[in-house]
C-alpha cells in the first residue's frame, strides 16, 4: 500500500547549524510533496511543498528537493535557529487537495 | 481571516460512548478533511468531504463517520468507543483550487477511559 519512510526520528543540531530530513515514498503516482511543522499543542504548519515536474524549491532558509527517480525528497533547513525546534512531517499525495499520506515524523531540537 | 476552528479542545469519554466532533474550516474553502494523530500510528486519513458529500475514505472503521453541512462545517462522530480511539483528530480544509494544499486546526484531543 502507500507508504512514507522518514528519517531519522530525532535531530539536535547546535544554532546556526544545517538539518536534513529525507523521506521516501512508495506510490509512483504521487505528484505533491508538502512539508509540516508541528509545535506543541497545535496542528501541522504548511511550512513548503514541492510538485513532481519541479526538482527543488528554496524559501529563505527552507529549501526541499525532489528525486522522482528515486522517490525520494528532502526537506534542508540552514542557519537553524531555537524556535525551528518542532515535529516535521513530511508527506505525498497524488495532487495537492488529495488524501495525504504522512512520513512518521522528526523531532528537532535546535540547541543555543 | 479566520484559521480552522475545531471544537472541543479536549473531551474525556468512557469506554462505550459515542462522541462528535466539530470543525468549521476557513471560510470560503468547501473541502474538510479529517486525520486521527496518535504515537504509535501517526497521522492517519479519516475522510474528506466536499460540498456535502464525502469523497474520499481511509481504513478506518464503520463506528467512524462524518458529515458536512451547507455552510462547509463538518462533524465526525465516533460511536462505541474504544480506549484505542484515544488520539488527537485533526481537521483540514481546502479551497480544493488553491496552490497551497491543507490548513490543519489545532485539534481536538479525545481520550478515552
Amino acid at each position: 500500500g502507500e507508504n512514507v519512510e522518514q528519517h531519522p526520528s530525532t535531530l539536535s543540531v547546535q544554532e546556526g547549524d544545517s538539518a536534513v530530513i529525507k523521506c521516501t515514498y512508495s506510490d509512483s503516482a504521487s505528484n505533491y510533496f508538502p512539508w509540516y511543522k508541528q509545535e506543541l499543542g497545535k496542528g501541522p504548519q504548511l511550512i513548503i511543498d514541492i510538485r513532481s515536474n519541479v526538482g527543488e524549491k528554496k524559501d529563505q532558509r527552507i529549501a526541499v528537493t525532489l528525486n522522482k527517480t528515486a522517490k525520494h525528497f528532502s526537506l534542508h533547513i540552514t542557519e537553524t535557529q531555537p524556535e525551528d525546534s518542532a515535529v516535521y512531517f513530511c508527506a505525498a499525495s497524488r495532487y495537492n487537495t488529495d488524501k495525504l499520506i504522512f512520513g512518521t515524523g522528526t523531532r528537532l531540537q535546535v540547541f543555543p | 481571516k479566520a484559521g480552522v476552528t475545531q471544537t472541543p479542545r479536549y473531551l474525556i469519554k468512557t469506554r462505550g460512548q459515542q462522541v462528535t466532533l466539530s470543525c468549521s474550516p476557513i471560510s470560503g474553502h468547501r473541502s474538510v478533511s479529517w486525520y486521527q494523530q496518535t504515537p504509535g500510528q501517526g497521522l492517519q486519513f479519516l475522510f474528506e468531504y466536499f460540498s456535502e458529500t464525502q469523497r474520499n475514505k481511509g481504513n478506518f472503521p464503520g463506528r467512524f463517520s462524518g458529515r458536512q453541512f451547507s455552510n462547509s462545517r463538518s462533524e465526525m462522530n465516533v460511536s462505541t468507543l474504544e480506549l484505542g480511539d484515544s488520539a488527537l483528530y485533526l481537521c483540514a480544509s481546502t479551497d480544493r483550487g488553491t496552490t497551497y494544499g491543507y490548513t490543519f486546526g489545532s485539534g481536538t484531543r479525545l481520550t478515552v477511559v
